[in-house]
């Protein structure tokens, strides 16, 4: 059974700070990963796809990489802003349709 | 619209009543997708629609659930006799293929009494 997960639970930085943000998943047979965010009272919003036959994507200040045979996807941010506060979710595709989420990790960009 | 709709937006109910959850995917998006987002847990997947037909229905949590989709377009989520665990945001999302994002709407905020 694939398992997501995203540590620390949360996170609170100066803005200006360039972040990463970590995502580890158990079954590497995934057919692709994807990054979120969501802010309070909202749904989800996608940030970044990645295949599972690529390596990395980028999307502006948003770098995201993906080591399948690890088990690991990792979130750049560059040059954080007090916007970029939000809870950050990583779901990974595997044989089914479904995409299985790790409980998020909630940013706190501090002017 | 150009994004997932969702309504109502909140639904307040009393334990054992019915409710129905409405779900308009983005236009000529063939995959629909259920998932339920309870107060400090995880997403967790329901159902997935490809078309009109439900091939994986392997996360609904009891037959009080069910989920029907019509035209290849709006989807209703029903529960039926609602406990008070099934108190949660209750989220759809729609893809044009399994290779695409899913796009998820802002969701249904379900509080059981």
């Amino acid at each position: 059974k694939q398992e997501v997960t995203q540590i620390p639970a949360a996170l609170s930085v100066p803005e200006g700070e360039n972040l990463v943000l970590n995502c580890s998943f158990t079954d590497s047979a995934i057919y692709n990963l994807q990054w979120f965010r969501q802010d309070p009272g909202k749904g989800l919003t996608s940030l970044l796809l990645i295949q599972s036959s690529q390596r990395e994507q980028t999307s502006g200040r948003l770098n995201a990489s993906l080591d399948k045979s690890s088990g690991r996807s990792t979130l750049y941010i560059a040059a954080s802003q007090p916007g970029d506060s939000a809870t950050y979710l990583c779901a990974v595709k595997g044989g089914s349709e479904k995409l299985v989420f790790g409980k998020g990790m909630k940013l706190t960009v501090n002017p | 619209g150009a994004g997932v709709s969702q309504s109502p937006s909140n639904k307040v109910t009393e334990k054992g009543k019915d409710v129905e959850l409405r779900c308009d995917p983005i236009s000529g998006h063939t995959a629909l997708y259920w998932y339920r987002q309870r107060l400090g847990q995880g997403l967790e997947f329901l159902i997935y629609f490809q078309g009109n037909s439900a091939p994986d229905k392997s996360g609904l949590p009891s037959d009080r659930f069910s989920a029907e989709r019509t035209g290849e377009s709006v989807s209703t989520l029903t529960i039926q006799r609602t406990q008070q665990e099934d108190s949660a945001v209750y989220l759809c999302a729609s893809s044009s293929t399994g290779r695409q994002p899913q796009h998820f709407g802002d969701g249904t905020r379900l509080s059981i009494l």
